[in-house]
């Protein structure tokens, strides 16, 4: 069985400062993980993917995430927040020896607010 | 290409109800899920779907029923609805596994419900 945890339901920063959005999973396999962006009154967007190529994983807005499996972590990170980085953001997992046709297993999302 | 659709966008039933949610893929997928998202619960699956005519129970299916007759499509039912079901509900499909791992689900806008 999996399951995901994100730390904090809400993270504020400020326009041009870090963005941090902490993920732990656990996995009884090898996991894939995935981030996915909900913007308001959307559908998810897929952000970027770790599927055991490279632990440091880049995505689209330029988001990246590295998995740490000694810490069984994701977190996804980004230079400098931007205005229209304000978001749902959910980490998910998948379980990899299963082939992940049973679905994701979502965490419970952090809302990040940009502040001007 | 219109990717993953979803019919209808919003609903309001009356409690004893019953209506079914359409999802369509017109990207060949064979894999194809409903989730349900609410308040700080991130998504849970609710079913899913391995291929035509096959369907399989996900973390939260009680109250609801499904059918995949064609591949493109994949139904959602509620046969006698209730308030625990007010929710936003999201289809996804997705290619079958490859060689490199689970590939992105793609996500419909999703379909706002409300049980009265």
């Amino acid at each position: 069985a999996q399951s995901v945890t994100q730390l904090g339901s809400h993270v504020s920063v400020s326009e041009g400062a870090l963005v941090l959005l902490r993920c732990n999973y656990s996995s009884s396999v090898p996991p894939y993980l995935f981030w996915y962006v909900q913007y308001p009154n959307q559908g998810l967007q897929l952000l970027l993917k770790y599927t055991s190529a490279a632990t440091l994983v880049k995505g689209i807005n330029g988001f990246e995430a590295e998995f740490k499996k000694s810490e069984t972590s994701f977190h996804l990170t980004k230079p400098s927040a931007h205005m229209s980085d304000a978001a749902e953001y959910f980490c998910a997992v998948s379980a990899a020896s299963g082939g992940g046709a049973d679905g994701l297993t979502f965490g419970k999302g952090t809302h990040l607010i940009i502040q001007p | 290409n219109a990717g993953v659709t979803q019919t209808p966008k919003f609903r309001v039933l009356k409690t004893g109800q019953s209506m079914t949610l359409l999802c369509a893929q017109d990207m060949n997928h064979e894999y194809m899920y409903w989730y349900r998202q609410d308040p700080g619960m991130g998504l849970r699956l609710i079913h899913y779907s391995v291929g035509e005519g096959t369907t399989a129970k996900g973390e939260v299916p009680d109250g609801y029923n499904v059918s995949r007759l064609k591949k493109q499509n994949f139904l959602l039912g509620l046969e006698s609805a209730a308030p625990s079901q007010t929710s936003v509900y999201f289809c996804a499909s997705r290619d079958a596994l490859g060689g490199g791992g689970p590939d992105t689900q793609y996500f419909g806008p999703g379909t706002r419900l409300t049980v009265l």
